[in-house]
């Protein structure tokens, strides 16, 4: 099966500056992640959706970040404005309605905030 | 869902066998043991999961203790390529129940020539 989509692999944005990520998960998975990964810590959820709806958006910044799953297949993540301590690696996974393996992820997203 | 505890980093020669050893002393009964590792520049891959028995796939095996309190993960033949960050987590799974994967900070193993 084809993997998790994410675009662009790279970013380079000013601070006070907007962003956006995409991500394209595998066909069929209603459950989608966005993870936050900064450098040398493990990653950490922002938000999760099944299918087009929010299920757990406690971790995201919400006065700066969103998020939304346009008929519960893409996604995209935003910043505005972004801020230097937003650099990071945001990474995208996705997984079946309770899979029990986990989730499969993309390969994320390097966000430089300058 | 249950923290888990392990070494920052580990080494091991290449083709011997790598430990990576996980403590998880307040697992809950419907809790499974999950390992993903973390290539430099990729995403978080699944390795393996395990919820009381011992578990082998293609990639690796998992050992659980009979208290299921701590785990190892056993990588028989490490290679070059094995070098990556390892995550223990605890994860709710089963029936209609699925937890968060929460990441700790992680195990860097090196594989040396």
């Amino acid at each position: 099966e084809a993997g998790v989509a994410q675009s662009p692999r790279y970013k380079i944005i000013e601070k006070r500056q907007s962003v956006a990520f995409w991500c394209n998960p595998i066909s069929g998975h209603a459950t989608l992640y966005w993870y936050q990964q900064i450098l040398g810590q493990g990653p950490k959820l922002l938000i999760q959706f099944q299918n087009n709806g929010v299920v757990d958006d406690s971790q995201l910044p919400k006065d700066r970040f969103s998020a939304e799953r346009l008929k519960g297949v893409d996604s995209t993540l935003k910043i505005q404005p972004a801020k230097l301590e937003d650099s990071a690696v945001y990474l995208c996974a996705s997984s079946w309605t309770g899979g029990v393996r986990g989730y499969t992820f993309g390969s994320g997203t390097r966000l430089t905030v300058v | 869902d249950a923290k888990t505890t392990q070494p920052t980093s580990m080494d091991c020669a290449e083709g011997r066998a790598a430990n990576l050893p996980c403590n998880h002393s307040t697992i809950s009964g419907n809790e499974y043991v999950y390992w993903y590792r973390q290539i430099h520049s990729q995403g978080p891959q699944y390795i393996i999961h395990g919820l009381k028995n011992n578990e082998t796939n293609e990639m690796a095996s998992l050992i659980i203790t009979e208290d299921r309190k701590s785990s190892t993960l056993i990588l028989p033949h490490a290679t070059l390529r094995d070098t990556a960050v390892y995550y223990c987590i605890v994860r709710v799974a089963g029936g209609t129940s699925y937890g968060k994967l929460t990441f700790g900070q992680g195990t860097i193993l090196t594989v040396h020539p």
